[in-house]
């Protein structure tokens, strides 16, 4: 079975300019979360969706980022502009069934913003 | 105040030594525990659910103590391969949001 899919692994842009990432969730996993980690912490939650509903995009900066799940499978993860502090490793993760605790994550999108 | 609070590390244990790990949460409205691994440059992955009766597979021992919102990881006969960061995590199944710890980093050396 496959995994959790995301692309680019790798992104080198220069501020201001826009970036896209996207992920494709393990099949039947109606959950999808997007995480963003820094070096040394632990990811942290940007938005999370049940099918293609955002039920939690509290801690998304709704200024420059935006995210979609128009079908309730694959997402898509925006920033514009972006900004030298958005350097990071953006992770997507899947969880089969709302209450498991076990997420299944990619392997990251790692941008850097020069 | 973080959701979860861990002490970051790094600790550096010869193989075969014992090393614990330890990690708070805020919100006692938390319901489920979780250690999740994360190898350098990697993905975190699940390494083991935390019970409130305390819980053990191989050389890892994982505790729950909701008194004082406190769980631990127990790593016994560390091995080279052991080395990596881990995620202390905390699942508030209502919401369905899980909270991760910053990761404690350890190194085993030979």
């Amino acid at each position: 079975e496959a995994g959790v899919v995301q692309s680019p692994r790798y992104k080198i842009i220069e501020k201001k300019q826009p970036v896209a990432f996207w992920c494709n969730p393990i099949s039947g996993h109606n959950t999808l979360y997007w995480y963003l980690q820094n070096l040394g912490q632990g990811p942290e939650l940007l938005i999370r969706y049940e099918n293609e509903e955002a039920v939690d995009d509290s801690q998304l900066p709704k200024d420059r980022f935006s995210a979609e799940r128009l079908k309730g499978v694959d997402s898509t993860l925006k920033i514009q502009p972006a900004e030298l502090g958005d350097s990071a490793v953006y992770l997507c993760a899947s969880m089969d069934g709302p209450n498991t605790g076990e997420l299944f994550f990619g392997e990251g999108s790692r941008l850097t913003v020069l | 105040r973080k959701e979860v609070e861990q002490d970051p590390g790094p600790f550096n244990v010869p193989e075969g030594a014992t090393v614990a790990f330890n990690c708070t949460y805020s919100n006692s409205a938390s319901q489920s525990f979780f250690w999740y691994r994360q190898d350098c440059r990697k993905e975190p992955k699940l390494l083991m659910s935390v019970y409130s009766s305390g819980n053990e597979d191989g050389r890892f021992t994982a505790q729950l103590n909701r008194a004082s919102q406190y769980i631990s990881l127990l790593i016994r006969d560390s091995k080279l391969s052991d080395s990596a960061t881990y995620l202390c995590v905390v699942h508030q199944t209502g919401a369905n949001n899980l909270f991760f710890g910053t990761g404690t980093r350890l190194t085993v050396i030979p």
